[in-house]
């Protein structure tokens, strides 16, 4: 099973500050990796498919990066309404999740 | 855009079987996977299996033969089953679109597994 480790775990940061969150998985997935937002009681939303594709209907300011075992979403400009928890996931292997970075704004 | 929706009961006893179905809407699944997901504090997210409009399975080799997924076509809605739960099967189980990229989801229902 592919592991996902995401880090940090919690990022505290300010309205218009940009977020860099980390993927890094245990083995190569490729580019077959997808980010979801989750916000509170809500459904998770994928934002971004094959590590850089945003999904339809996303803002540009957010934006997926990487290959191989290590990836990144960035969250440039953010608005209080990106507060959530995100979720990186792989399909290189079955489909595994990581644990998630929870964004406070 | 297809909507999903969970439906199901909230409490099951454990060592019964959790059963639940997602009806698609507005159109028929005719044209896409859809796969069952579950979240637990303990777990967080796990995909249970997916099913393709053909009838094809595929499961979460962890669940051990549990699982069961099955289509209903002409009701536009699918269902899973998982028999002999434990507290462990306690959580929010969600339906959703794909197979590799899950868009969308459903809301979500909360399965509890208590005596």
């Amino acid at each position: 099973e592919i592991v996902l480790d995401q880090s940090p775990a919690t990022l505290s940061l300010s309205p218009g500050e940009r977020a860099t969150l980390s993927c890094r998985a245990s083995q190569s997935v490729d580019t077959f990796l997808a980010w979801y937002q989750q916000k509170a009681g809500q459904a998770p939303r994928l934002l971004i498919y094959d590590a850089s594709n945003r999904a339809t209907g996303i803002p540009a300011r957010f934006s997926g990066s990487g290959s191989g075992t290590d990836f990144t979403l960035t969250i440039s400009g953010l608005e209080a309404e990106d507060s959530a928890v995100y979720y990186c996931q792989q399909r290189r292997n079955w489909l595994t999740f990581g644990g998630g970075t929870k964004v406070e704004i | 855009q297809v909507q999903l929706q969970e439906s199901g009961p909230g409490l099951v006893k454990p060592s019964e079987t959790l059963s639940l179905t997602c009806s698609v809407s507005p159109d028929s699944i005719r044209s896409q996977y859809v796969t069952w997901i579950r979240q637990s504090p303990g777990k967080g997210l796990e995909v249970i299996g997916y099913i393709h409009n053909s009838g094809s399975t595929y499961y979460n080799p962890s669940l051990k033969s549990r699982a069961l997924i099955l289509l209903d076509m002409s009701k536009n809605r699918l269902s899973l089953h998982l028999k002999s739960v434990t507290a462990a099967d306690t959580a929010v189980y969600y339906c959703a679109g794909g197979a590799g990229n899950f868009d969308p989801w459903g809301q979500g229902t909360l399965v509890t597994v208590s005596s």
